[in-house]
């Protein structure tokens, strides 16, 4: 069974704070780990792309995969209004046939 | 200019119609696809494709059938359109297939085509 657990919020944290936002998963055969950003009426965006377990880092987004817990967070440092939307986790085994498994979004609202 | 584009983005039709979605890359991937987004935002694939291999999700009503002309356009055609039917529908590509590595690089999507049955 492919299923990805992602808490749908909202989570509201005011301007400046750092976000995190977290996945579990229970299918022990994904290897690639994204998380998208979709703003209302908008298509996902693709935000971090990583492979296996470690952290990814680029620019005020941190992406980090622990495989042993079937775990996935993003950080968001510094966080600004114009971040508010959902973020989608999404994963895939190694083969690209079966598409993406996403979560269920989070909806963050940061205050200015 | 927008790598993966949708049309139309809006489409309200009658029950039992028979509709299409048109969906274009210029990314030069060589993989495309079809997602369902419901009414609780939750999206899932609902049709893998490149130019060797069609991946269905099982879930997927026959009444929903993917053509593609050429390896730039992946159309999502829907017959007998039913209320349930109702969703955003998004396509989105990506370089890569199979196993390995370089395999399934990370999918882009379009902006969603809304649907509506009346």
């Amino acid at each position: 069974q492919k299923e990805v657990e992602q808490d749908p919020g909202p989570l509201s944290v005011p301007e400046g704070a750092i976000v995190s936002l977290n996945c579990t998963y229970s299918n022990s055969a994904f290897q690639y780990f994204m998380w998208y950003r979709q703003y209302s009426r908008k298509g996902p965006e693709l935000l971090m792309y990583t492979y296996s377990s470690g952290n990814k880092e680029d620019g005020r987004f941190t992406a980090q995969v622990d495989k042993s817990s079937k775990y996935i967070s993003l950080f968001i440092r510094d966080s600004q209004p114009s971040d508010s939307a959902t973020y989608l986790c999404a994963m895939v085994e190694g083969g690209g046939a079966d598409g993406l498994t996403f979560g269920k979004g989070t909806h963050l609202i940061i205050q200015p | 200019d927008t790598a993966v584009s949708q049309t139309p983005k809006y489409l309200v039709t009658q029950m039992g119609n028979d509709k299409s979605i048109k969906c274009e890359q210029n990314l030069g991937h060589d993989t495309m696809y079809w997602y369902k987004q419901d009414s609780k935002k939750f999206l899932k694939i609902m049709f893998s494709y490149n130019n060797k291999e069609l991946i269905i999700n099982e879930t997927v009503p026959n009444r929903f059938s993917p053509k593609s002309p050429d390896k730039a356009h992946l159309n999502l055609h829907i017959n007998s359109l039913e209320l349930g039917d109702s969703a955003v529908y998004f396509c989105a590509s990506s370089q890569g297939w199979g196993t390995g590595f370089h395999s399934n690089q990370p999918q882009h999507f379009g902006d969603g085509t809304r649907l509506s049955i009346l």
